[in-house]
């Protein structure tokens, strides 16, 4: 069954720096989405993408963050200068955009993104 | 401004008890979709159902069955004869349709089930 992927499945960067996560969405998706769930919390929504430009954004995604779908098969999720606060599980998430089933968003395995 | 609550953080029942998850939505919209998703141990997040704002028949899926109460902003998820393998956080999450068709979903705080051998 086609699946989400996630990839680094663990990253660890230093306050500052730049990381990039990466995702694979389901393969006749249409639409892409990034949320985050900071450890013992609920998952908050950060951004929606499709016909690739943003479709909607939480306040959350401030200009820090960016996304981008560089290629045919990748949706990317950039935090420019990491912040202690955004050590969290970063989950993306795909749908197949069709009446029948709208907005039925399926998830990846997420990316637990630890800044010391 | 849309709000979902799972009043319930933790429930704990022994194997084969039935058991029910709560979740009470806010919405201004009169077209929305509810939705809910489970958590197991090993962090991923499994869409479980989704239902729109106009079909209140319950539905049932082997022991799973939710109750969607539009009167009482309800959608409710109930495990009949709960196993061990059903112990995980159960999220409850709400869209709203802005017709784009790429909507966020808001989560609820989730409620961790445990069930007890």
């Amino acid at each position: 069954e086609p699946e989400v992927t996630q990839t680094p499945s663990h990253q660890v960067t230093q306050m500052g720096q730049e990381v990039i996560l990466r995702c694979v969405p389901i393969s006749n998706h249409l639409y892409f989405y990034w949320y985050r769930q900071i450890l013992g919390q609920k998952v908050e929504f950060l951004v929606s993408f499709y016909n690739n430009e943003i479709s909607e954004k939480s306040e959350i995604f401030d200009d820090q963050f960016s996304v981008e779908r560089p290629d045919g098969s990748n949706f990317t999720l950039k935090i420019r200068s990491t912040k202690l606060e955004d050590s969290a599980m970063y989950f993306c998430a795909s749908s197949v955009g069709t009446s029948s089933s709208y907005n039925e968003q399926f998830f990846g395995p997420g990316t637990r993104l630890t800044v010391l | 401004a849309q709000k979902v609550t799972q009043a319930q953080t933790e429930i704990s029942v022994v194997e084969k008890e039935d058991v029910t998850l709560d979740c009470v939505y806010e919405t201004r919209d009169t077209t929305y979709y509810l939705f809910w998703y489970k958590q197991p141990p090993s962090g991923e997040l499994v869409f479980l159902i989704r239902r729109n704002s106009f079909d209140e028949q319950n539905e049932i899926s082997g022991r799973y069955s939710w109750n969607f109460q539009k009167s009482t902003s309800s959608f409710n998820f109930t495990i009949t004869a709960s196993q061990v393998v059903d112990s995980a956080v159960y999220f409850c999450a709400l869209s709203e349709v802005s017709g784009g068709g790429a909507d966020g979903l808001t989560f609820g705080k989730g409620t961790h089930l445990i069930i007890q051998p």
